[in-house]
């Protein structure tokens, strides 16, 4: 069964800096997805990784991929308090068409 | 194209009644998924559908949870005789191709009381 580990689960920052996210899975994939979620919304696509060693940006987030290691990073830059939500990574089975999140990552932003 | 729809928003209902929704997804999308989220988690697969034929459900839908999607448009989701631990956000979300980004709908928050 995969299992996803995302760390930290809470995350506080200051505005300005940098920081990363991790989101470790347990078996064979061959996608990984970032999504965003604000309180009380839905989920909002931010990232495709289709392959070993992708790496995407926009804005102030990059997210990349490394399938040997089975890790993928959601890095910060130069955060903003517009950021402060809770990131979730998902990942495919290469055998199936269910996601499986991560418990997610609530980053607070603050000014 | 105004993504995927979800209805009701929220829903109320006593214990032991019976729940639909309903899932419009991104007009011809032909993968529609269903996921449950609870407070403070990541959302937990439910089932799936390519086109109309239903091809994996996860264990978490017992059989009081069953879903259809006729004529692979629309989907329903219905839940019989709702338990308490049936509260939760259902998400539908649709993909066009099996590793294609999914696009979420804005759930409906079930609460049973």
């Amino acid at each position: 069964e995969l299992k996803v580990e995302q760390n930290p689960l809470f995350l506080s920052m200051q505005e300005g800096k940098n920081y990363t996210i991790y989101c470790n899975y347990s078996t064979t994939s061959d996608r990984l997805y970032w999504y965003r979620q604000d309180p009380g919304k839905s989920l909002e696509s931010l990232f495709v990784l289709l392959s070993n060693g992708a790496v995407k940006q926009e804005g102030r987030l990059m997210a990349s991929l490394d399938t040997k290691a089975r890790l993928s990073t959601l890095h910060i830059t130069a955060a903003v308090h517009d950021l402060s939500a809770t990131y979730f990574c998902a990942v495919g089975e290469t055998s199936g068409s269910r996601l499986t999140f991560g418990e997610g990552t609530q980053l607070t932003v603050n000014p | 194209d105004t993504g995927v729809s979800q209805n009701p928003r929220h829903k109320i209902t006593k214990r032991g009644q019976n729940v639909t929704f309903r899932c419009d997804p991104i007009s011809e999308h032909n993968r529609l998924y269903w996921y449950r989220q609870t407070l403070g988690q990541g959302p937990e697969f439910l089932t799936y559908f390519q086109n109309e034929a239903q091809l994996e459900k996860s264990r978490l839908l017992s059989d009081r949870f069953s879903a259809e999607r006729p004529k692979g448009s629309f989907s329903t989701l219905e839940i019989q005789r709702t338990e308490q631990g049936d509260s939760a956000m259902y998400l539908c979300a649709s993909s066009w191709g099996r590793r294609a980004e999914a696009f979420f709908g804005q759930g409906t928050r079930l609460t049973v009381v």
